[in-house]
């Protein structure tokens, strides 16, 4: 079975500042995929990045970008120019990349931009 | 707006009761995931359906039964409620049974009384 572990339960950071989330993972798969879903305080969950893990390139989208390192099962989410409206739960997800499986959650970090 | 669209928004009951929870997916997706989120267990699946049949399961009680019908929308049923059923659950859907992303619904909260 697969495990996400998020071993940061708060933080905060400064308005335009860079924080950084981790992410750790167990699994003996080699093929799958690797999440960040933001859960503001609307409730909704919205994905904010995917990784795919054949893919050695870290992913990135605008100010969001992880580094991934699969042989350590660290999957780490860093957040640039923090901005009020990112404050909010984050969590790290693990999907196999095979059919008809569902997201595996951590805990998730709560996530406080300060002005 | 993810499109996935999850009625009631809030439901609140008593212990012992039964209660409908309704989801409709984004237009075109087959696949529809129910997870639930609750203090103490944080978020996990329930659920999967495709194309109007289970697909997978999770850790679904015997008290909590699903099903997606003909138009593919789905139904979480959800009987002889305890004070520990209370949490928010989610609807996800996907286009197919392989597809890596899921797109989620806002939820409905479920308090038990």
């Amino acid at each position: 079975a697969q495990t996400v572990t998020q071993s940061q339960p708060e933080m905060s950071v400064q308005e335009a500042e860079t924080v950084t989330l981790s992410c750790t993972y167990d699994t003996s798969e080699n093929n799958y995929y690797l999440f960040w879903y933001k859960q503001p305080p609307s409730r909704q969950m919205i994905l904010v990045i995917r990784q795919e893990a054949y893919k050695q390139q870290n992913a990135t989208e605008n100010r969001f970008s992880v580094n991934f390192q699969k042989a350590a099962k660290s999957f780490s989410l860093k957040i640039s120019d923090s901005q009020l409206g990112d404050t909010a739960m984050y969590f790290c997800a693990f999907m196999k990349r095979t059919g008809n499986t569902p997201l595996v959650f951590g805990k998730g970090t709560r996530l406080s931009v300060i002005a | 707006d993810s499109g996935v669209t999850q009625t009631p928004k809030h439901l609140i009951t008593a212990t012992g009761q039964r209660v409908t929870l309704r989801c409709s997916p984004r237009s075109g997706d087959l696949s529809v995931y129910w997870y639930q989120q609750s203090l103490d267990q944080g978020l996990q699946f329930l659920i999967q359906y495709y194309n109007g049949e289970e697909r997978a399961k999770g850790n679904i009680l015997e008290r909590f039964s699903a099903q997606q019908f003909p138009d593919l929308h789905s139904e979480l049923n959800l009987s002889s409620l305890e004070l520990g059923d209370s949490a928010l659950y989610f609807c996800a859907s996907s286009v197919d049974s392989y597809a890596n992303i899921q797109y989620f619904g806002a939820g409905t909260r479920l308090s038990v009384l």
